[in-house]
C-alpha cells in the first residue's frame, strides 16, 4: 500500500463519452503527478501540479483536461477521446520540496479504454 | 534533456539463480536514480534510489544497486531470484521540474522467472 488510490481501476467509454479519473494521496505531499503508459512505449509525463497549481503540461492534448482542487486530490477528466488513448493512467505524487530526497510514490492506475 | 535506456527487453531466469537489469542513463549534473518495479496490473512499487554517497544501494526484497558513474549506468542486482520477483522492473532519472521533480524512465526490462 503506498497511500496513492486511484478510481476507478477499470474504464471503458465511448468516443463521445465524458469520464473522469480521480487520484487520493494520504502522505502530505504537494505535487502530484498523470502518467500515461501504452503498450511497448515508456511512461509518458502528462502534468505536474506543485502546490494546486500545474507547473507542467507535456504537450497533452486538450481532450484531456486535469483539474487539482486540493494538494491531496488529483482528477483528469477526459472527453472524446480516440482509440489511441487506450492505456494504463498513473497517478503519483511527492513531497513537492524538489530536495534530494524527492521521491514520486505511485497509484495502481486506471486501465482505460476508449472504443 | 536526461534519457534512460535499458538494453534487455526481456530476461529469463531460473529462480534461486543471480539477477542483474542494466540501466544506463544519460544526464548532465548529478543524476538521482530510481528503480520501480510493476507486477501486471498494478502500478509502480520504489525499489531503491540514489541521489549521493555510498554508491551501493540497498532496497527491498532483497535488491541492490550500484551507481557508476564512469559507465553511466545503474544496474539492478539480486543474488537469488524468487518466483515473485517475475514483474517488468523500470529504471529512472529525475531532474528538477521547479520545486517538484520529473522522472523520465526506461522502456523496462520484463523479467521471467523459471521454476
Amino acid at each position: 500500500e503506498t497511500g496513492v488510490t486511484q478510481t476507478p481501476r477499470h474504464l471503458v467509454m465511448g468516443m463521445t463519452n465524458k469520464k473522469s479519473l480521480k487520484c487520493e494521496q494520504h502522505l502530505g505531499h504537494n505535487a502530484m503527478y498523470w502518467y500515461k503508459q501504452s503498450a511497448k512505449k515508456p511512461l509518458e509525463l502528462m502534468f505536474v501540479y506543485n502546490f494546486k497549481e500545474q507547473t507542467e503540461n507535456n504537450s497533452v492534448p486538450s481532450r484531456f483536461s486535469p483539474e487539482c482542487p486540493n494538494s491531496s486530490h488529483l482528477f483528469l477528466h477526459l472527453h472524446t477521446l480516440q482509440p489511441e488513448d487506450s492505456a494504463l493512467y498513473l497517478c503519483a505524487s511527492s513531497q513537492g520540496s524538489g530536495g534530494r530526497g524527492e521521491t514520486q510514490y505511485f497509484g495502481p492506475g486506471t486501465r482505460l479504454l476508449v472504443l | 534533456a536526461q534519457s534512460v535506456t535499458q538494453p534487455d527487453i526481456h530476461i529469463t531466469v531460473s529462480e534461486g539463480a543471480s539477477l542483474e537489469l542494466r540501466c544506463n542513463y544519460s544526464y548532465g549534473a548529478t543524476p538521482y536514480l530510481f528503480w520501480y518495479v510493476q507486477s501486471p496490473g498494478q502500478g509502480l512499487q520504489l525499489l531503491l534510489k540514489y541521489f549521493s554517497g555510498d554508491t551501493l544501494v540497498q532496497g527491498i526484497k532483497g535488491f541492490e544497486a550500484e551507481f557508476k558513474r564512469s559507465q553511466s549506468s545503474f544496474n539492478l542486482r539480486k543474488p537469488s531470484v524468487h518466483w515473485s520477483d517475475a514483474a517488468e522492473y523500470f529504471c529512472a532519472v529525475g531532474a528538477p521540474l521547479g520545486s517538484a521533480r520529473q522522472l523520465t524512465f526506461g522502456s523496462g526490462t520484463q523479467l521471467t522467472v523459471l521454476p
